[in-house]
């Protein structure tokens, strides 16, 4: 089993709708999770993070974080064409608060 | 611009020969790593560096040496290239824990 899984995708939503994005990870003592955007030939870019179970917005991203069923999700409302990218959910290695596991990203494209 | 700097962005290998990846960081992070991504594999550590004067293994070392030159710099040398060693590489870098990566724009290593 992976450390952190991803569904791959594609995942097709048209523009404006709520992308959701999910992540589910095995060490269940994990404490930090970041969320990258990935496009196409380019390097991972940190949009979010999230530590304590529940919500954390920013702007139209929300993390949510629950760490009983060991899942992390994105939500990205009034998704955007230039959302269309590939998302890496990325979960601390246990007692090493610095070290990530990464899942293998989901793309997703944002139809016009 | 501030950020992570690797070089060189592309190259092409003959099996056996060896090469060294150059990494620098101008943000004064203590932490550094090296990641290769595969298709369907996601990002995997290769070698990290916690502070300058350490450095450890990752999930997938064999094959590749790193040097901790000093704070700013984290190299990466593969001393007989293999076609398994084929991939994208990324060096990132991270302040005290638990903060997220910076990443550089990568490496397009093909050995043939």
């Amino acid at each position: 089993q992976k450390e952190v899984e991803q569904n791959s995708g594609p995942l097709s939503v048209p523009e404006g709708a709520i992308a959701s994005l999910n992540c589910t990870y095995s060490d269940r003592g994990s404490q930090s999770f970041f969320w990258y955007r990935q496009y196409s030939g380019k390097s991972p870019e940190l949009i979010m993070s999230i530590y304590s179970n529940g919500d954390k917005e920013d702007g139209r991203f929300t993390a949510q974080l629950n760490k009983a069923s060991q899942y992390v999700s994105l939500l990205i409302r009034d998704s955007q064409p230039s959302d269309s990218a590939t998302y890496l959910c990325a979960v601390n290695v246990l007692n090493n608060f610095n070290k990530f596991y990464f899942g293998s990203g989901t793309k997703l494209n944002v139809k016009p | 611009n501030a950020g992570v700097t690797q070089t060189p962005k592309f190259q092409v290998l003959k099996t056996g020969q060896s090469m060294t990846l150059q990494c620098a960081q101008d943000m004064n992070h203590n932490s550094m790593y090296w990641y290769r991504q595969d298709p369907g594999m996601g990002l995997r550590l290769i070698y990290y560096s916690a502070s300058e004067g350490t450095t450890d293994k990752g999930e997938v070392p064999n094959g590749y040496n790193v040097s901790r030159l000093n704070k700013r710099e984290f190299s990466l040398r593969l001393e007989s290239a293999a076609p398994s060693q084929t991939s994208v590489y990324f060096c990132a870098s991270s302040d005290e824990d638990p903060y997220g990566y910076t990443f550089g724009s990568g490496t397009r290593l093909t050995v043939v």
